[in-house]
């Protein structure tokens, strides 16, 4: 594909109810990262995957959220029981491969944005 | 604690002036730097990124960004503004002890009057 895609593009959800929000990289990119971002403020790390293996979890804010990717290509962000402080775009990038010194590009999709009633 | 800092929440150019976006970090060693564009109901777009070399790098849409290491700042520049340059524009910088975590800013917000 031409770039990251992840869907869907919106969500709205009752408090309490699960969601799984789906990344599909560029074909052929190595490693996948999570991120949310709140209006007005940067991008906050969430998860990062070299192919299937979850690399790094430590922005997970509490044991609710999960990811996976289990063939090294679509990863899916999953929210268990979600609060109303959950709602936040939901951004999905990835990068042709690990490291290669730290000067790999991240592309980033077009995000999920979250609304929790 | 490392950081980045984006101290304009918004700057307003008239077409056709000069931009410039400012940046500012405050990481340990020589990190790699990067600039995001946000356009309204999309993702963030690669804009450029200095990793060694020449500090005057040049990116998409005829944007450049100069890279200071004394002033450890990677100024975003354009020459001649466009309206459609109108975005949200992010720093974004990874340290060298880190080859995937980015360090960002909270964004600036570029409105290009015509």
């Amino acid at each position: 594909g031409a770039g990251v895609s992840q869907s869907p593009r919106y969500k709205v959800t009752k408090r309490g109810q699960d969601v799984a929000l789906r990344c599909d990289p560029i074909s052929g990119h190595v490693s996948l990262y999570w991120y949310r971002q709140a209006l007005g403020q940067g991008p906050e790390f969430l998860t990062y995957f070299n192919y299937e293996a979850q690399q790094d979890k430590s922005g997970l804010p509490n044991d609710r959220f999960s990811a996976e990717r289990p063939e090294g290509s679509i990863s899916t962000l999953t929210i268990q029981r979600t609060e109303q402080r959950d709602s936040a775009m939901y951004r999905c990038a990835s990068s042709l491969e690990e490291g290669v010194g730290g000067t790999d590009t991240q592309y980033f999709g077009p995000g999920t944005r979250l609304t929790v009633l | 604690a490392q950081s980045v800092a984006q101290p304009e929440d918004q700057v307003n150019v008239a077409e056709g002036n000069p931009l410039t976006v400012k940046c500012t970090y405050s990481v340990s060693g020589n990190p790699y730097l990067f600039w995001y564009v946000q356009y309204p109901n999309r993702g963030l777009q690669f804009l450029l990124k200095y990793i060694t070399g020449d500090n005057l790098v040049k990116g998409s849409y005829g944007f450049e960004a100069e890279f200071n290491k004394s002033q450890t700042s990677f100024h975003l520049k354009k020459p001649s503004a466009l309206v459609s340059d109108s975005a949200l524009y992010f720093c974004a910088v990874r340290p060298l002890d880190s080859n995937y975590q980015l360090i960002w800013g909270a964004g600036t917000k570029l409105i290009i009057k015509p």
